[in-house]
């Protein structure tokens, strides 16, 4: 069974950096891209960026672009999303989810990031 | 700005149809081949039940359909049931196929 296990919800304040992770078994962790897409309160899904875990080849949407970045730890198939500087404008939900050819077919349950001071 | 525009919600009566609109604003841009639905309960992580425009994956309810016309994909929920109850969000991908567009999203209430 494919599964996509988020890290738990963090709280943080505004400058502070931040990497949270996206946990994944069963299947090979290298034959599939893995995104992640943001939800902020009350509001739509918007993508942010997906990675390939055979090469890293990453691509970010233009909005996300410089703001986050998207690695992987092929070791221990797991994929992450960091930021070195948070804002409030940063709090939202977070999820990860692996790419079919052209669509999403696991999510994670999502990451809740709160940043406030 | 290239977008997929989506009704902010739709209602239904339970056993009724309904549907779904998601049209392109910019047809150069998208590839409508691609077209996928995911369904969002309140609280809950996103799920995938309509891909590449009309297919369902595994264990997705038949009453669960999709299509396209000119630049508009939709998503039709046959039989509403109270359990339908959810976010449903339209993507795809650009013709470059490299970046990925998610519609508004609906919120469909079954009354």
């Amino acid at each position: 069974e494919v599964q996509l296990v988020q890290s738990g919800a963090e709280v943080k304040e505004p400058g502070e950096s931040l990497k949270i992770s996206c946990k994944t078994s069963g299947y090979t962790f290298t034959n599939y891209w893995i995104g992640w897409v943001r939800q902020m309160p009350g509001k739509g899904l918007e993508w942010m960026g997906i990675i390939h875990p055979h090469d890293s080849d990453t691509r970010y949407s233009p909005s996300f672009q410089g703001q986050v970045t998207i690695s992987v730890d092929v070791a221990t198939t797991t994929t992450y999303l960091h930021w070195s500087s948070l804002k409030a404008s940063d709090t939202a939900m977070y999820h990860c989810a692996r790419r079919g050819d052209n669509w999403f077919d696991s999510w994670g349950q999502g990451t809740l990031v709160i940043v406030s001071s | 700005q290239s977008a997929l525009t989506q009704p902010a919600s739709v209602s239904g009566s339970p056993g009724q149809s309904i549907t779904i609109s998601c049209t392109g604003t910019n047809s150069d841009v998208f590839s409508y081949n691609y077209v996928s639905w995911y369904q969002q309960p309140p609280g809950k992580a996103p799920k995938l039940i309509i891909y590449d425009v009309s297919y369902r994956p595994s264990g997705v309810s038949h009453r669960f359909s999709g299509s396209y016309s000119g630049d508009t994909a939709s998503l039709t929920i046959s039989g509403l049931q109270a359990e339908d109850e959810a976010d449903y969000y339209c993507s795809t991908f650009t013709t470059s196929h490299t970046l990925v567009i998610f519609g508004g999203g609906t919120k469909l209430t079954v009354l």
